[in-house]
């Protein structure tokens, strides 16, 4: 089992649409979850960090974990066209320094 | 400005052939990898290094090689023995002294074209 899974889409919605984009992950000792986002043919760059326990917010962006069912989630709002990227979810490096990301959601935002 | 710097952004290369892209960093951070990307797939980390001199195989080591003689460079080389080299490559640095909250900072990458 992969630590973390993710849907590699794509997904299409219209502008202004809520968007849901999920993680799994399986080890229970992360303390807290990495998004980032990545514009084609650019490098990834974090979008925002989750812990472990509750929501975070930022303005459209909303991360949010569940603990119980090993679920991460992050929620956009009135999505723009401009929200058309690939979406990686990472958990905080292992004590050898590993740094490992999600397959990454591709997400299209339709005008 | 600080940041990491990867060249060149698109190299081809002749089956056969082994060819090196530079990663160079100025974010004194101990760590580095290199990731590949495939079209419509996420990043599978081939070779990581926390300090110099040391670096650790990744997910997807065979057919590359890393040096890590300086701590702001992380050259890798793809060998002769890379049987579809051909895809997107990144490379990544942070300081894994953040005791939280440990953003890795990416270059703009380097496309790699088999001929």
């Amino acid at each position: 089992q992969k630590e973390v899974e993710q849907d590699p889409g794509p997904l299409s919605v219209p502008e202004g649409a809520i968007v849901s984009l999920n993680c799994t992950y399986s080890n229970s000792a992360f303390q807290y979850f990495m998004w980032y986002r990545q514009y084609s043919r650019k490098g990834p760059e974090l979008l925002m960090y989750t812990y472990s326990s509750g929501n975070k917010e930022d303005g459209r962006f909303t991360a949010q974990v569940d603990k119980s069912s090993k679920y991460i989630s992050l929620f956009i709002r009135d999505s723009q066209p401009s929200d058309s990227a690939t979406y990686l979810c990472a958990p905080p490096p292992s004590n050898t320094g590993k740094l490992i990301f999600g397959q990454g959601t591709t997400l299209q935002v339709k005008p | 400005d600080g940041g990491i710097t990867q060249s060149p952004k698109y190299l081809f290369r002749k089956e056969g052939q082994n060819v090196t892209l530079s990663c160079e960093q100025n974010l004194n951070h101990d760590a580095m990898y290199w990731y590949r990307q495939d079209p419509g797939q996420g990043l599978r980390l081939i070779y990581y290094s926390q300090i110099v001199n040391d670096f650790q195989k990744g997910d997807i080591a065979e057919g590359y090689s890393v040096s890590r003689e300086k701590k702001e460079s992380f050259p890798l080389t793809v060998t002769s023995a890379q049987k579809n080299p051909t895809a997107f490559y990144l490379c990544a640095s942070l300081d894994p002294r953040e005791p939280v909250n440990t953003e890795a900072f990416f270059g703009q990458g380097t496309r790699l074209t088999v001929v």
